[in-house]
């Protein structure tokens, strides 16, 4: 079976420039969570979906960053205008529900380096 | 609150010996605890859960301890192998209005020796 699925896996891009992460999450999960992985901070989350919905993006730094789900098998995390700050590998991952809990698989991260 | 360190605490153990990772949670109410591991360049792979209702579980080479008393979480690897050199993080489910959200600790790097 194939895992969460995240790309591009490495991304160098200037400052303000848009960088757009994607991620596809194990067939047959319902809930969907983004991470963000920097050696200061750890691993931190920025935003979760449950069915397609946003549920609690109380992590999402600014508003530079926002997050989409438009399908079930289709995530996006978006920041724009990059900046330097922002340089971490962002990972996904996906559980079968958020209900009760449940494990939570991750993707390979993709290394964002910003200029 | 979230417990967040600068800097990564390391356990260097021999091949063959048995490892205990360490980890204190924040949250009493936590219900669910997972272990991942996280090699160089991975994400997090699961390793063990447990359950608030539990004190103990055991997998194949690893054991979880849960003492809620003191909020303290551990992970026993017995006869530790080079391929669980490894960075290991200790994550808490903290119960939401919907559902629940992981907060994970900083980390614990294991090394083994030959």
């Amino acid at each position: 079976d194939a895992g969460v699925i995240q790309s591009p896996r490495h991304e160098v891009t200037e400052m303000g420039q848009e960088v757009t992460l994607r991620c596809k999450p194990i067939s047959g999960h319902n809930s969907l969570f983004w991470y963000r992985q920097t050696m200061m901070r750890g691993l931190e989350l920025l935003i979760y979906f449950n069915n397609n919905v946003p549920i609690d993006d109380s992590g999402m730094p600014e508003d530079r960053f926002s997050a989409k789900m438009p399908n079930a098998s289709f995530s996006t995390l978006k920041i724009q205008p990059s900046e330097p700050r922002d340089s971490a590998v962002y990972f996904c991952a996906s559980s079968r529900s958020s209900g009760a809990a449940d494990t939570q698989y991750f993707g390979p991260g993709t290394r964002l380096t910003v200029l | 609150g979230e417990s967040v360190g600068l800097h990564l605490p390391t356990l260097s153990v021999q091949e063959g010996d048995n490892s205990i990772i360490n980890c204190a949670y924040s949250n009493s109410a936590s219900d669910y605890f997972i272990w991942y591991k996280q090699e160089s360049g991975k994400g997090p792979q699961f390793i063990i859960d447990i359950r608030s209702n539990m004190d103990k579980r055991q997998g194949q080479r690893v054991t979880v301890l849960l003492n809620k008393t003191v909020k303290h979480l551990s992970l026993q690897i017995a006869a530790t192998q080079p391929g669980d050199s490894a960075v290991y993080f200790c994550a808490e489910n903290v119960l939401l209005s919907q559902g629940g959200k992981l907060i994970f600790g900083q980390g614990t790097e294991l090394s083994v020796k030959p």
